[in-house]
């Protein structure tokens, strides 16, 4: 199957700090990237999707501007969280689609905020 | 409102036995079902997916059923295996063009099966 990886796989930062998280689509190129967000015994919340060379489009509630997105080619995109708070701390998993039928999840990266 | 629902969070079963997994959605929109398999810590496993047109797709131990009147669908592993042990998602897409690509995701059935 398609294989998407996350860089790094977890990230321990201070409060104040901008962390970048990468995710790429090692064997195909995505049409689409999604980056998603879960916390604790919780389910995968939809932060924004990304098509190459577009803007990304945020869902309601995710501040543009804290959560850069920018997807440089069909097989990477970025997620930087800008001015990072320990609210922050998460779990961000990003996936990849070329078409409808499926979405490729990434590994994840864990994010810590102290 | 959540528009996918698993209304169970937990299902414990024996193995060898079947596991249903259920999960209901209330967007007519939706034509498209995912599920997927998570791992803590890791990003979820695409199991098996079906089309709105049909109401039931098989591979190997996995099955799913789609009850399109109902807005309900379901997940049977049989028979199941330890391994199997894992948070199942329910997820559903809809045919709204730009949109048509985003998934929906239940809250998760953690399943665990005792050997």
């Amino acid at each position: 199957g398609a294989v998407v990886s996350q860089h790094p796989s977890w990230v321990i930062c201070k409060s104040g700090t901008s962390v970048k998280i990468e995710c790429r689509s090692l064997d195909f190129q995505a049409t689409t990237m999604f980056w998603y967000r879960q916390f604790p015994k919780q389910s995968l919340m939809l932060m924004a999707t990304s098509n190459e060379g577009s803007k990304a489009t945020y869902e309601q509630g995710v501040e543009k501007d804290k959560f850069l997105i920018n997807h440089a080619s069909l097989t990477l995109s970025t997620l930087t969280v800008t001015s990072a708070h320990p609210e922050d701390s998460s779990f961000y998993i990003c996936s990849a689609s070329r078409d409808r039928e499926t979405q490729y999840f990434g590994p994840g990266t864990r994010l810590l905020v102290l | 409102d959540q528009q996918v629902k698993q209304n169970s969070p937990s299902l414990s079963v024996q193995e060898g036995r079947i596991s249903i997994l259920n999960c209901d959605y209330t967007n007519s929109m939706f034509d498209y079902f995912l599920w997927y398999k998570k791992y803590p810590a890791e990003g979820p496993t695409f199991l098996i997916s079906i089309s709105s047109i049909k109401d039931k797709n098989e591979d190997g131990r996995f099955t799913v059923f789609l009850n399109k009147s109902a807005k309900h669908l379901s997940l049977h592993i049989v028979p199941s295996q330890p391994g199997d042990s894992a948070v199942y998602f329910c997820a559903a897409s809809g045919s709204s063009g730009a949109g048509s690509y985003q998934l929906t995701f239940g809250k998760g059935t953690k399943l665990s099966v005792i050997p």
